[in-house]
């Protein structure tokens, strides 16, 4: 079964970091980029950026630069997402996304979401 | 930064009436465009991509179109589990790729 499968939610204080993953399953990991995006309670969806699990390039939003980390680990076909110095704006809920190819970055298979709620 | 709006941010509509959708890019994103349903409580879903072709196993009731800065979703006849949130998303310029702020799609 093709799917990608989140960590369990997290409860941070502020200024803390959080770490989540996304087991892929059901196709060739390598093959395709994956995207993180993030969902605020109540608002809409954001982009976090975007690896390649076939060389580990990376490309992050401007605005996370410096505070985001994105990773694969190839021989568990997961990637991982880590967000540092978190803020009570950071609570949200994280997506892991398939990118359907490298040149069309529309996401064709998300995984279930990861809430991360920062507070003191 | 390409801004996606989306048109209106709610849409009250009975069972099987037609809705329509509008999404507007601040500059033209060609026919890189995709939409995505989301229910509550779960991750979105693709349905549409390059504007117009639907994703696996989207019924035929949902048809996008439009190209440059307009796009649409249409809905021909809304069921029961239609009644959701709709996200447009442009890929055309990236990084990074963004996405309009909702349509939610509420029974009348």
């Amino acid at each position: 079964q093709v799917q990608l499968v989140q960590s369990g939610a997290e409860v941070k204080k502020p200024g803390a970091s959080v770490k989540v993953s996304c087991k892929a399953s059901g196709y060739t990991f390598t093959s395709y980029g994956i995207s993180w995006v993030r969902q605020a309670p109540g608002q809409g969806l954001e982009w976090m950026g975007w690896i390649s699990a076939y060389n580990g390039n990376t490309n992050y939003a401007q605005k996370l630069q410096g505070r985001v980390t994105m990773t694969t680990d190839t021989s568990t076909s997961t990637a991982y997402m880590e967000l540092r110095s978190l803020r009570s704006d950071d609570t949200a809920v994280y997506y892991c996304a398939r990118v359907y190819d490298s040149r069309y970055w529309y996401f064709d298979l998300w995984g279930r979401g990861t809430l991360v709620t920062v507070s003191s | 930064e390409i801004v996606m709006t989306q048109s209106p941010a709610t849409l009250s509509v009975s069972p099987g009436e037609r809705a329509t959708l509008s999404c507007r890019a601040s500059q033209s994103v060609s026919s890189n465009l995709a939409w995505y349903q989301q229910k509550p409580g779960q991750a979105p879903r693709l349905l549409i991509y390059g504007a117009s072709t639907r994703a696996t196993g989207i019924p035929a009731r949902f048809s996008g179109s439009g190209s440059g800065t307009e796009f649409t979703l249409t809905i021909s006849s809304l069921q029961s589990e239609d009644f959701a949130v709709y996200y447009c998303q442009q890929y055309n310029n990236w990084p990074p790729v963004t996405f309009g702020g909702g349509t939610k799609v509420e029974i009348k």
